[in-house]
């Protein structure tokens, strides 16, 4: 069964912590990205990337960044993590090209005190 | 982007057909309609996508009007475990447009007991 892995389910950090989110995915896929869902907002991109070593801007960068080192892996940081980043953090994939056919982790639930 | 609007929330019950519609009367030639639902909890779900032709798989079906004006997810018999949020998106599959694939609201489609 095809998976997209979120390492941590839930987290609690305090505010000024450097926060990792990591995302492991094993289809290959070439398209990685990060949302993150807060109710009444729906999904809301961060950051893409496309490729390794490749990253684009989404909606809403400020205040996050991202590594693609591996094909497999893209990691979300919050380098100082704020209360207004708490939220429900959503990495998905995709192959290149063709449909918007989208494999979603369960989610990291992060929460910043 | 065309718009899609859907009612907040349905129930259905326990082993009866759900029939979830969608709006999207701005739907351009090249867009195709999509579904995805999210669980409580979990991250979002690939179900259907279709562009003028009904479509089916072993999840549901999917019915677009001939104008393709408006499209109904038909879920043949509904479980429990098809309690969600349900989320119609239309979007093209140009390279680049999964970035801005946008989850409104959705239907919450309860299945009653």
């Amino acid at each position: 069964d095809v998976k997209v892995t979120q390492s941590s389910r839930y987290l609690v950090k305090r505010t000024g912590e450097k926060v990792f989110l990591e995302c492991v995915q094993d289809m290959d896929h070439e398209n990685m990205f990060w949302y993150r869902q807060d109710p009444g907002l729906g999904l809301r991109l961060i950051y893409f990337s496309y490729d390794v070593k490749m990253k684009e801007k989404g909606d809403i960068p400020e205040g996050y960044s991202v590594s693609r080192e591996k094909k497999e892996r893209f990691s979300l940081i919050l380098e100082s993590a704020s209360t207004n980043q708490t939220s429900m953090y959503l990495c998905a994939s995709r192959p290149a090209g063709g449909a918007n056919v989208l494999t979603f982790g369960a989610g990291s639930r992060l929460t910043v005190l | 982007d065309a718009k899609t609007t859907q009612p907040p929330s349905m129930d259905c019950a326990e082993g009866r057909a759900a029939n979830l519609p969608c709006n999207h009367s701005t739907i351009s030639g090249n867009e195709y309609v999509y579904w995805y639902r999210q669980i409580h909890s979990q991250g979002p779900q690939y179900i259907i996508h279709g562009l003028k032709n009904n479509e089916t798989n072993e999840m549901a079906s999917l019915i677009i009007t001939e104008d393709r004006k408006s499209s109904t997810l038909i879920l043949p018999h509904a479980t429990l475990r098809d309690t969600a949020v349900y989320y119609c998106i239309v979007r093209s599959q140009a390279s680049g447009s999964a970035r801005q694939l946008t989850f409104g609201s959705g239907t919450q489609l309860t299945v009653l007991p």
